[in-house]
């Protein structure tokens, strides 16, 4: 089975600033892990994923994730924070079939100018 | 790249009445698609799996004879919400897994439907 927990439904960042977003994740098979954004009012946009391979990640908009199975932590980053990143992001995990997917329960992303 | 297509993106319908959301995959053919629910604030939550020619797999607690789901091609599958009542408002996603590319999921730009 697997599950997904971010820590931090609110998180708020200068423009400018350090993005973090927090996932870990629990699974009992190799997992894929997948971080989307989801901008008010519309679906969910996918930022970026781990399969298999390199474990650090790039995605679309600066955004890069780290894999660390010792840490069972998939955690989001962006060096320098835009006014325009501000959004509901979503972890989410699935096992190699892809058949279902479990999401986090969102962080919503502030950008104080 | 793929794409997704959901519509309505936005439908109000009174209660009692049925209410169809489609899904579309655009450039590619999914034997498999996704439906989820969103409340607000909260995270999405699967409600049932979609497979081309055959019956959909809901999850616990959602119930198949209101929220009727129909996969009949492989580029198209359906929602309806049957009998709606206001708390049946939300924002559905539906995803649609392209088999060609890793089994990667693409979602829809979702669907808001309220019930008045």
């Amino acid at each position: 089975a697997q599950s997904v927990t971010q820590l931090g439904s609110h998180v708020s960042v200068s423009e400018g600033a350090l993005v973090l977003l927090r996932c870990n994740y629990s699974s009992s098979v190799p997992p894929y892990l997948f971080w989307y954004v989801q901008y008010p009012n519309q679906g969910l946009q996918l930022l970026l994923k781990y399969t298999t391979g390199a474990t650090l990640v790039k995605g679309i908009n600066g955004f890069e994730a780290e894999f660390k199975k010792s840490e069972t932590s998939f955690h989001l980053t962006k060096p320098s924070a835009h006014m325009s990143d501000a959004a509901e992001y979503f972890c989410a995990v699935s096992d190699q079939s892809g058949n279902q997917f479990y999401f986090g329960t969102g962080t919503s992303l502030t950008v104080i100018p | 790249g793929a794409v997704v297509s959901q519509h309505p993106s936005r439908v109000i319908c009174k209660s009692g009445t049925s209410v169809k959301i489609e899904c579309r995959s655009l450039d590619f053919q999914a034997t498999t698609m996704f439906w989820y629910r969103q409340f607000p604030k909260q995270s999405l939550m699967l409600m049932a799996t979609s497979n081309e020619g055959s019956k959909a797999t809901y999850e616990q607690g959602v119930e198949k004879d209101k929220f009727l789901i129909n996969h009949a091609s492989l580029t198209l599958s359906t929602l309806t919400v049957t009998s709606a009542h206001p708390e049946d408002s939300s924002f559905y996603i539906c995803s649609a897994r392209d088999n060609r590319a890793g089994n990667t999921i693409y979602f829809g730009e979702g669907s808001w439907l309220t019930v008045v």
